[in-house]
């Protein structure tokens, strides 16, 4: 168990809905991270948060948002869903930024099926 | 571009025998290297990782070593075992405006009993 959670872990939802991902970090991390796995495009950047600011952004979608609570829970909103956007989520924390190299763990996915 | 190339995608080995992953990377700036192993159902987990300033590093069963100048790293499994049996990522930080990990495709390691 990393100690990253998320929810939910499996949902099925239909094309143009949109769908909220919730991810909690590990105790004591300040960093969340989000990242899409499709079986053609492998492990895939999207967002970054440090302490509830944006850091880094990669491949996300502008249909895609995402935000870090005070909290530092996490949301990854996905919307006007396409047959394309089914995946596994994955939230990742770590303690700093990740720019130095701090191990980042990983959270057991969200599987999104869109239909 | 920033790119992770990693070989092979698929692995069968006989239990017992040592299993080897390369990945080769575009940036000679990146100096943090993280090997990753994903089970069915199950997100990526750390098993070792390398910073630029060491060519080797080993914890029981599995090594990394590091080569700046070819730009490329390895993963060894020794004495594999059915458990070693998953997808297992490399990953690379490369020194864009990012600086995030970028992963290699993956491969499927399979140890035959």
């Amino acid at each position: 168990d990393s100690g990253v959670t998320q929810t939910p872990k499996h949902l099925i939802t239909a094309t143009g809905q949109r769908v909220t991902l919730r991810c909690s970090p590990r105790s004591g991390d300040l960093s969340v991270y989000w990242y899409q796995q499709s079986l053609d495009q492998g492990l895939q950047f999207l967002i970054q948060y440090y302490n509830g600011e944006e850091r880094a952004k990669g491949n996300i979608l502008e249909r895609f948002s995402a935000q870090q609570f005070p909290d530092l829970h996490s949301e990854l909103n996905l919307s006007s869903l396409e047959l394309g956007d089914s995946a596994l989520y994955f939230c990742a924390s770590s303690k700093g930024t990740g720019r130095t190299g701090n191990t980042i763990y990983f959270g057991e996915g969200s599987w999104l099926t869109v239909v | 571009g920033e790119n992770v190339e990693q070989h092979p995608s698929t692995l069968s080995v006989q239990e017992g025998d040592s299993a080897v992953i390369k990945c080769t990377y575009s940036d000679s700036a990146s100096n943090y290297f993280p090997w990753y192993k994903q089970e069915l159902g199950k997100g990526p987990q750390l098993i070792i990782d390398i910073r630029s300033n060491v060519g080797e590093k080993k914890d029981q069963r599995i090594a990394v070593t590091l080569n700046k100048t070819a730009k490329h790293f390895s993963l060894h499994i020794t004495e594999t075992q059915p458990e070693d049996s998953a997808v297992y990522f490399c990953a690379a930080i490369f020194s864009g405006s990012a600086r995030q990990l970028t992963f290699g495709s993956g491969t499927q390691l399979t140890v035959l009993p």
